[in-house]
């Protein structure tokens, strides 16, 4: 099984900030990477495939990269809107797909 | 627009059986593969199954693997996860999840339902 680990669990940052939150696969799974948003309540929803693609709707504030084993999730510019939990996961070992752990942003 | 709708969730003694539904709309059902991802309370994402947009291949996670069955019925747009030997820890919510390409599985979720709650305890 490919391990996704996530950090950190939890932040708190203010209105504006720049937010990064990092994913590490416990092997290489090239760029097949994929990163959700879920708030309190709700589905998840996707936000970026294939390591960097911005799914259609998103905001541009929202960006992500990595290839391998090492993987970033940025916010540009924190929004009260963006206060949820992240997920990353990976799908380079299809049907064998694996989530991080989360990482709940909250506002500071 | 793409809506998937879960139903069956409810409150079930260790080991027993539960069948959720999920029905598809808005997409060409029989065209996509699709899967099953759960959240126990408090708790992360956890995918649970898999089904070919043919529903000629599954695949589960082992925690599952033996007591769970996926399968579709695309003529009538619906998805269906068989859970038998319910255990305590089996309680989440369960979601269906639409994969984005057709015909061939990427393995990520395009698109997801609201979820239906399973709850085992005696």
């Amino acid at each position: 099984d490919i391990q996704m680990t996530q950090s950190p669990s939890s932040l708190s940052a203010s209105v504006g900030d720049r937010v990064t939150i990092t994913c590490q696969a416990s092997q290489d799974i090239d760029n097949l990477l994929s990163w959700y948003q879920q708030k309190p309540g709700k589905a998840p929803k996707l936000l970026i495939y294939d390591a960097s693609n911005l799914e259609t709707g998103v905001p541009s504030r929202f960006s992500g990269s990595g290839s391998g084993t090492d993987f970033t999730f940025t916010i540009r510019s924190l929004q009260p809107e963006d206060i949820a939990t992240y997920y990353c996961q990976q799908y380079y070992s299809l049907p064998e797909l694996t989530f991080g752990g989360g990482t709940k942003v909250e506002m500071k | 627009q793409v809506q998937l709708v879960e139903s069956g969730g409810g409150v079930v003694q260790p080991g027993g059986s539960l069948r959720l539904s999920c029905a598809g709309s808005g997409f060409t059902f029989n065209s996509f593969s699709m899967h099953w991802v759960r959240q126990a309370p408090g708790r992360g994402l956890e995918w649970v199954a898999f089904i070919r947009f043919d529903g000629q291949n599954t695949f589960y996670a082992e925690s599952v693997k033996g007591r769970f069955t996926m399968s579709r019925d695309n003529s009538k747009n619906t998805l269906y996860l068989e859970m038998n030997g319910l255990r305590v820890e089996d309680t989440a919510v369960y979601y269906c999840a639409k994969d984005p390409h057709y015909y061939d599985a990427r393995g990520y979720f395009h698109q997801w339902g609201q979820g239906t709650l399973v709850t085992v305890s005696s």
